[in-house]
């Protein structure tokens, strides 16, 4: 099965840099997503980690340590646009092929002035 | 740009009501996901597809079924609904191969009285 952990709420301050951690168990192993959703909207696709290490895009990072099972996405300079939950998903191969993903409860990131 | 559309964005159905939700994409994606999201419990699995015809059961089956006849279209189908099936329903797509994510559509907010 998966688990997959990562914190609730968050709050930051415009122009900050904030990092969102998470945590997973999992089998198959087939990389880490991170997806932003703004309320009443369709999550988007943000970040893509299947090996170790960093990948930066922007503003925005992710890390991945598969030995630790852990990631972090980190969001610089923030913006009031960035306020919003922030979901960590696990891909999982499935034996008829293709994957799946396994979504976190999301952390939802509160930027403020 | 990928599209995924889903048929209707609000339902308000009855209890006992047999309910479905369409769910096309314009990509020739394998793979194909019915999720539901409810606040403090994230995005759940219900059932996915990678190939025409062919299901599986995700984290909670129970109280759906699906139906894949073409490779653009993933209905999700609520044999008899219950107010506990009321909720976000978001479906997704993404193709086998690659890194890719997923696309969500927009959502259907599901209302069972």
């Amino acid at each position: 099965g998966q688990n997959i952990d990562q914190p609730t709420e968050m709050t930051a301050t415009e122009g900050a840099i904030v990092q969102i951690n998470c945590t997973y168990q999992t089998s198959g192993f087939n990389g880490l997503f991170w997806y932003q959703q703004h309320a009443g909207e369709a999550p988007t696709f943000l970040s893509y980690n299947v090996l170790d290490g960093l990948e930066e895009k922007g503003r925005f990072s992710s890390f991945l340590s598969r030995s630790k099972g852990y990631s972090y996405l980190l969001l610089k300079e923030l913006q009031m646009k960035d306020s919003a939950s922030y979901l960590c998903a696990v891909r999982s191969l499935f034996t008829g092929g293709g994957n799946k993903l396994t979504f976190g409860t999301g952390t939802q990131l509160k930027v403020e002035l | 740009d990928v599209k995924v559309t889903q048929s209707s964005r609000y339902l308000v159905k009855r209890t006992g009501e047999k309910v479905f939700l369409e769910c096309v994409q314009d990509m020739d994606h394998e793979n194909m996901f019915w999720y539901r999201q409810d606040p403090g419990l994230g995005l759940r699995l219900i059932y996915f597809s990678y190939d025409v015809k062919m299901k599986e059961k995700g984290d909670i089956p129970e109280g759906y079924s699906v139906s894949r006849e073409k490779k653009e279209r993933f209905s999700l189908i609520l044999e008899s609904a219950s107010t506990n099936q009321t909720s976000m329903y978001l479906c997704a797509s993404n193709p086998t191969a690659g890194t890719d994510g997923y696309t969500f559509g927009s959502g259907t907010r599901l209302t069972v009285v």
